[in-house]
């Protein structure tokens, strides 16, 4: 696509179960990152990937979130026991490479709501 | 974490005026950059200025940055309702990663 897509959209769970959240980034980016945003908050980093190196996950809360980029294509977050304090809108980010001037394209976003 | 800091954290202004948002931050950076985002979603990035710059301008956006304040501004002219959105500086924090500030809140009343 020709743009950075994420699914699903909206995502409504339970308490105490586990969500997966996709996305598709931009063909070719190599850096990937995700991010998380509180009602009416910043950006709170999560983490970021950038081509075969060790993910940076410095910015995950807790150990009930995990993520994997395969194929340095596609990545899963994964969020395990949901809490209601992990309602928020999760995003994605690519961008063309780790050069140090390069802009990040978002994607929509999930809206994660857990009840 | 958090690089960046936003000032102020809403603006209310008329459509024609000017609008001005400040961003400070913490470590050494090679660059900083400013978003929009309507809507609460996706993030559509504005302009970049590098570290070795002081001033950059694309349309009616004037981005500065001063490396010794660790600080920079974003201005808007001659402002309209559609550029009504919140206003985010981020920061390649030690050349590493993307930082985002809390943003700034624009509303341009027409």
């Amino acid at each position: 696509g020709a743009g950075v897509s994420q699914s699903p959209s909206n995502k409504v769970t339970e308490k105490g179960k586990d969500v997966e959240l996709r996305c598709d980034p931009i063909s070719g980016h190599t850096a990937l990152y995700w991010y998380r945003q509180s009602l009416g908050q910043g950006l709170e980093f999560l983490i970021y990937f950038q081509g075969n190196s060790a993910p940076d996950k410095s910015g995950l809360p807790s150990d009930r979130f995990s993520a994997e980029r395969t194929g340095g294509s596609v990545s899963t977050l994964t969020i395990q026991r949901t809490q209601q304090e992990d309602s928020a809108v999760y995003l994605c980010a690519s961008s063309l490479s780790r050069g140090i001037n390069e802009k990040l394209f978002f994607g929509s976003g999930t809206q994660l709501s857990v009840l | 974490s958090q690089q960046g800091e936003e000032d102020p954290q809403a603006l209310s202004i008329q459509e024609g005026e000017n609008a001005t948002m400040n961003c400070s931050y913490k470590t050494s950076i090679n660059n900083l950059q400013w978003y929009r985002q309507n809507s609460g979603r996706g993030l559509v990035h504005l302009i970049l200025i590098r570290s070795n710059e002081r001033e950059k301008h694309s349309g009616r956006l004037r981005v500065t940055l001063d490396t010794s304040k660790k600080s920079s501004s974003l201005l808007i002219t001659a402002s309209r309702a559609a550029d009504t959105a919140s206003y985010f500086c981020a920061t390649d924090e030690y050349g590493n990663k993307l930082v985002f500030g809390a943003g700034t809140i624009l509303r341009v009343k027409s």
